[in-house]
């Protein structure tokens, strides 16, 4: 168990629809990441937030959008969804600033299915 | 853009034989990560190397360096059923982790 957590586990949509999902990080971890990862495929980096600010982004549109809060949750908002979104969405939190340095704790994951 | 990529796509082997996956990257690093990943679900860390280092062990996992070649390879010895999963690297590249499409071990009673 890495003390990260995500809801929902499974969520389905349809094209055109909007989708929130939903991070708990550890306990001091000041950094969040989100990646996609669709199937068979490695995850791919999608943004990373430092204490409530986003500090870089992956190539990912601006319909993909993310918050972080003060009490180590942190959300993924994705807007007009594609048949492409579908995939298993992960959070990942590390302690330190620039997390790529360190050691990510990552979530179960939410698995997206867009219709 | 994936920038590990992990070699072999599948691997399948007898339980309590030795599994090698290796990983090759494209540029320079400060650290490559190994991960694990049962059925479709979260990662879980298994390692850490950073780039001064050379060979690294952790329990039955042994894993190597060679940033001249970059490479890595990733060592499991005497496997055990629960080691089937999906194995990837990642390598650092600014905030990011940049992955490989993963090696998929599957160990057989």
């Amino acid at each position: 168990e890495t003390g990260v957590t995500q809801s929902p586990t499974h969520l389905i949509k349809t094209r055109g629809q909007q989708v929130t999902l939903r991070c708990s990080s550890q306990s001091g971890h000041n950094t969040v990441s989100w990646y996609q990862q669709a199937l068979g495929q490695g995850p791919q980096f999608i943004f990373q937030y430092y204490r409530e600010e986003e500090n870089g982004r992956g190539n990912f549109p601006p319909r993909f959008s993310g918050l972080q809060f003060p009490n180590y949750s942190s959300e993924l908002n994705v807007n007009a969804l594609e048949l492409d979104d579908s995939a298993l969405y992960l959070c990942a939190s590390s302690p330190l600033a620039g997390g790529a340095t360190d050691t990510q704790y990552f979530g179960p994951g939410t698995r997206l299915t867009v219709l | 853009s994936q920038q590990g990529e992990e070699d072999p796509q599948a691997l399948s082997i007898q339980e309590g034989e030795n599994a090698t996956m290796n990983c090759s990257y494209k540029t320079s690093i400060n650290n490559l990560q190994w991960y694990r990943q049962n059925s479709g679900r979260g990662l879980v860390h298994l390692i850490l190397i950073r780039s001064n280092e050379r060979e690294k062990h952790s329990g039955r996992l042994r894993v190597t360096l060679d940033t001249s070649k970059k490479s890595s390879s990733l060592l499991i010895t005497a496997s055990r059923a629960a080691d089937t999963a999906s194995y990837f690297c990642a390598t650092d590249s600014n905030y990011q982790l940049i992955w490989g499409a993963g090696t998929k071990l599957i160990i057989k009673p």
